[in-house]
């Protein structure tokens, strides 16, 4: 079965700072997909990244920059220099594939990391 | 407009009456998913359909009946609501053939049963 793990429920910071939102998956797939959403007090949840199980390249995409480690099974998200803007409840999210390229595709979500950003 | 739209955005029901959430998607995606979220459980899967008339269940599948009849198109039916299924509801498409694995989400319903 599929697991995620969002340890950080909450995480409050001061504007400006840097802060890091850690992911732990858990899968039997050799094939799949990573994701972060991001859910903000509107209630929409907006597609943040992907990352498939084989591209370990860490990426930066202006503030946000995303950090996976197959070896430890993580896939952390950091934003820099913080903005109120950035208040949200974030998830993380594992698809699954199966080696035939099929596969439901259904999405296993953590919890959640709630981010409050203070002014 | 094109995109994932759901309705009604908010609905109050009581106790043992049939309701229907209607997903409307324009992008021609195969696969189209119905998650609910609720406090302390996140979003979970309640049934996901890989293409028109093939469905299946997910996590949460008990109470509730899909159906799709057309790629576009992916009702959920709470056959007789039950205050546990007070949730907010969001609807979700996707098109893995074309290598976008990730899903799109509608605006989410939130229902509450009374």
């Amino acid at each position: 079965a599929q697991k995620v793990t969002q340890a950080q429920t909450e995480i409050s910071v001061v504007e400006k700072e840097d802060v890091t939102l850690d992911c732990v998956y858990e899968t039997r797939d050799t094939t799949y997909y990573l994701f972060w959403y991001k859910q903000p007090p509107s209630g929409e949840l907006v597609f943040l990244i992907r990352r498939n199980s084989f591209d370990e390249q860490n990426e930066i995409s202006g503030r946000y920059s995303w950090n996976f480690q197959k070896s430890t099974s993580s896939f952390n998200f950091t934003i820099t220099a913080s903005q109120v803007v950035d208040s949200a409840v974030y998830f993380c999210a594992l698809s699954d594939v199966w080696d035939s390229g099929a596969g439901s595709y259904q999405l296993t979500f953590g919890k959640g990391t709630k981010l409050s950003v203070i002014p | 407009d094109a995109g994932i739209t759901q309705s009604p955005r908010y609905k109050i029901t009581e106790t043992g009456r049939q309701v229907t959430l209607m997903c409307h998607q324009t992008w021609s995606h195969s696969y189209m998913f119905w998650y609910r979220q609720d406090l302390g459980h996140g979003l979970r899967l309640i049934y996901y359909s890989a293409a028109a008339d093939i469905t299946d269940k997910g996590e949460v599948p008990d109470g509730y009946v899909v159906s799709r009849s057309k790629t576009e198109n992916f009702p959920l039916t709470l056959e007789s609501a039950t205050r546990s299924q007070t949730s907010v509801y969001f609807c979700a498409s996707s098109e893995p053939a074309r290598g976008d694995t990730e899903a799109f989400f509608g605006q989410g319903t939130r229902l509450t049963v009374v």
